[in-house]
C-alpha cells in the first residue's frame, strides 16, 4: 500500500498562475483533508470532505477549490496564485464508518507538495 | 475545541526516557487528546490518543492526569529517529469540522547522542 500520495512534490508558479494538487489514498478512506503548513506554525485545515460527493470549508479555504473526484482522489485548486499561498500542502485521509467511534481513528498524512508562488 | 500549551523545544538523551508535557486546562469531558509528530519535511505521523484511562502502543505511553488538564507522551527509549517535532491536539468527538485536528506549534524534540 502506498497509503497518501501527493503530487506534484515541488512546484513553483508565477503570480496569476493557476495549477491542481493531486492526492490519492489507497486506503479506502471515506474522509480527505487538505492543509497547509508555513515556516514555523502548525498546519492550518483548507478542505475537507466527510464523504465522496461532499466538501466543507477550513481555516483557511479562501483562494482554493477543492473536488471530490471519488473515494480515492481529493484534488486542491489554486485559481489565481498568490505570493501568500506559498507553503506546503499536505492531504490526509481517515476511515470514518458513520459511527460515533470511528471518529476518533487517525489521519494519514501523505508526503506533502511544497509550492512557491513568485 | 480547547487549547493546548507545550514548551516549544525539548532535548533528550538517547537511550533515555522522553517525556513531553502537555497542558489542556480548558478540556472538557468529551474530549480526546491525539499526539502526532512531524519528522522533517515529511508529513505528520499518528503517535497515540486517549480520553481518560493511560494508553500503551508500539510506538508511546500516553499519561493523562486525573483531572485531565495535562498530559505526558512517554517515549520509552529516545532513538535519533525521534528527533521531530510533537503535536498535542485535543478534540472533541464530532471536532469543530467534522474531526478537524487543529495543530499548534508543537515541541520541537532533539535526541541527542
Amino acid at each position: 500500500n502506498a497509503g497518501v500520495t501527493q503530487t506534484p512534490k515541488f512546484q513553483v508558479l508565477k503570480t496569476g498562475q493557476s495549477m491542481t494538487l493531486q492526492c490519492a489514498q489507497d486506503m479506502n478512506h471515506n474522509s480527505m483533508y487538505w492543509y497547509r503548513q508555513d515556516p514555523g506554525m502548525g498546519l492550518r485545515l483548507i478542505y475537507y470532505s466527510a464523504s465522496e460527493g461532499t466538501t466543507d470549508k477550513g481555516e483557511v479555504p479562501n483562494g482554493y477549490n477543492v473536488s471530490r473526484l471519488n473515494k480515492r482522489e481529493f484534488s486542491l485548486r489554486l485559481e489565481s496564485a498568490a505570493p501568500s499561498q506559498t507553503s506546503v500542502y499536505f492531504c490526509a485521509s481517515q476511515s470514518r464508518s458513520g459511527r460515533a467511534s470511528s471518529y476518533n481513528s487517525p489521519l494519514h498524512f501523505g508526503n506533502g507538495t511544497r509550492l512557491t508562488v513568485t | 475545541d480547547a487549547k493546548t500549551t507545550q514548551p516549544p523545544s525539548m532535548d533528550c538523551a538517547e537511550g533515555r526516557a522522553a517525556n513531553l508535557p502537555c497542558n489542556h486546562s480548558t478540556i472538557s469531558g468529551n474530549e480526546y487528546v491525539y499526539w502526532y509528530r512531524q519528522i522533517h519535511s515529511q508529513g505528520p505521523q499518528y503517535i497515540i490518543h486517549g480520553l481518560k484511562n493511560n494508553e500503551t502502543n508500539e510506538m508511546a505511553s500516553l499519561i493523562i492526569t486525573e483531572d485531565r488538564k495535562s498530559s505526558t507522551l512517554i517515549l520509552p527509549h529516545a532513538t535519533l529517529r525521534d528527533t521531530a517535532v510533537y503535536y498535542c491536539i485535543v478534540r472533541g468527538p464530532y471536532g469543530g469540522s467534522q474531526g478537524n485536528l487543529i495543530f499548534g506549534k508543537g515541541t520541537k524534540l532533539s535526541v541527542k547522542p
